[in-house]
């Protein structure tokens, strides 16, 4: 069964504390990215990844980190610089970079920072 | 200015009736577009392409206007499943840019 899974699903979290978010990909889809939704606006572009071990930042990466070990995998983590971590955060991909295509997107992850 | 705007409605129409959303984008590099559909709650989903020809998908029609940097989405026989936001989305050199999206909410 191809697709995006993300996970957890909901995630509560006390301030302070950093948190990853989980993104996996069985699409064999070269380029994978992060996005965060407020509610009330568009999704933006947090950080994205063409390739392993390879990524760049998009237009609000301040307080994120990101890593990409396996072409599969594309991590996010919340640092506790992030200073309004709670937000639905948004893993897609595409078949490659640079693409004039569609993204995909996973069903999302809903942070809540207490 | 956002790179792109879209009146965020809400736009309350009943079941039958005709609606068009319409959108616009700041940057004339961009290379194409899309039109997403957003449950509520939801991850968003592809609802159709946009191409300079106009396109059209069921009751579903997509208009584009390089010139005047406009972008359009006409819905017939609105059901009270089309309920949703619907996102208007430009890719500028692989990278997709997003619009805050128009509620729409048909009723019986």
């Amino acid at each position: 069964d191809g697709g995006i899974t993300q996970s957890p699903k909901y995630l509560f979290r006390k301030e302070g504390q950093n948190v990853t978010l989980s993104c996996e990909q069985n699409l064999n889809h070269d380029a994978m990215y992060w996005y965060r939704q407020d509610p009330g606006q568009g999704l933006r572009l947090i950080y994205y990844s063409q390739i392993v071990n390879d990524f760049q930042k998009g237009d609000i990466a301040e307080g994120y980190s990101v890593s990409r070990e396996k072409k599969e995998s594309f991590p996010l983590t919340v640092t506790s610089a992030q200073k309004n971590p709670t937000a639905f955060y948004l893993c897609a991909t595409a078949p490659r970079e640079y693409s004039y295509n569609e993204q995909f997107f996973g069903p999302g992850t809903r942070l809540t920072v207490l | 200015r956002k790179e792109v705007e879209q009146d965020p409605g809400p736009f309350n129409v009943p079941e039958g009736a005709t609606v068009a959303f319409n959108c616009t984008y700041s940057n004339s590099a961009s290379q194409s577009f899309f039109w997403y559909r957003q449950d509520c709650r939801k991850e968003p989903k592809l609802l159709m392409s946009v191409y300079s020809s106009g396109n059209e998908d069921g009751r579903f029609t997509a208009q584009l206007n390089r010139a005047s940097q406009y972008i359009s989405l006409l819905i017939r026989d609105s059901k009270l499943s089309d309920s949703a936001t619907y996102l208007c989305v430009v890719n500028k050199s692989g990278k997709l840019i997003f619009g805050q999206g128009t509620t729409l909410q048909v009723k019986p």
